[in-house]
């Protein structure tokens, strides 16, 4: 089946720390893969994504990249500021589905 | 584009009572989705449509659920009568229906209910 893993949070940084949130997946054929981000009190929003193997999708200065070889999708960024404080989402959309299939989720408090 | 529009973006309602959340994609997204998102169980799918039909209802937790889609522009959950453990946050959803990021699903701000 289907299934995303996230690292449990919350991960508490210092400002300008580096940030890594571990993503694997278990997926058959070839998924699309993504992180959402969700701050305080609203909806999820798009941070980035990646549909094939060894693409790399960034935003924000936030860079994850698609590891087939590792079923892997880890979120890095350079160095983390107060306003990245949010929780995180890991998904997968299988290929040819439009169903996202999440990941529980990791918060992030970043501290000044 | 306005986005996902999501009404009312607080419930307060007492045990027994129906509540009605409205939803409306953004124009032109041919699939809509509603999930559930509690501390507990995290964010679930509960249905999702494509063209205004059901086309996975299987998320949805029981009978007192109920979605409808009567058009492309607006949709619909219920919950009838509602309990204390229906109390979280339900997100709408949508995406395109084909091509280059048809995959990408857009989020409304949510309503978050509390059934007391």
């Amino acid at each position: 089946g289907n299934s995303v893993t996230q690292m449990e949070g919350p991960v508490t940084l210092s400002e300008e720390a580096f940030l890594t949130i571990n993503c694997t997946y278990t997926a058959t054929g070839y998924p699309s893969l993504f992180w959402y981000v969700q701050y305080p009190g609203e909806g999820l929003q798009l941070l980035l994504k990646a549909t094939k193997a060894d693409d790399k999708g960034s935003n924000k200065g936030f860079e994850a990249t698609y590891r087939k070889e590792t079923t892997s999708f880890h979120l890095e960024k350079g160095s983390v500021q107060v306003s990245d404080s949010a929780v995180y989402f890991c998904a997968l959309s299988p290929r040819g589905y439009n169903k996202l299939i999440f990941g529980a989720g990791t918060r992030l408090a970043v501290h000044p | 584009d306005a986005g996902v529009i999501q009404s009312p973006r607080h419930e307060v309602t007492e045990m027994g009572q129906e509540v009605t959340l409205r939803c409306k994609p953004i124009s032109g997204h041919d699939y809509l989705f509603w999930y559930r998102q509690t501390m507990m169980r995290g964010l679930e799918l509960l249905i999702y449509f494509n063209n205004n039909v059901p086309i996975d209802d299987s998320g949805m937790p029981e009978d007192r659920f109920s979605a409808k889609m009567p058009n492309a522009s607006f949709s619909t959950l219920k919950i009838q009568p509602s309990e204390p453990r229906d109390s979280a946050v339900y997100f709408c959803a949508s995406s395109l229906g084909a091509g280059e990021g048809a995959d990408t699903q857009y989020f409304g701000p949510g309503t978050r209910l509390t059934v007391l």
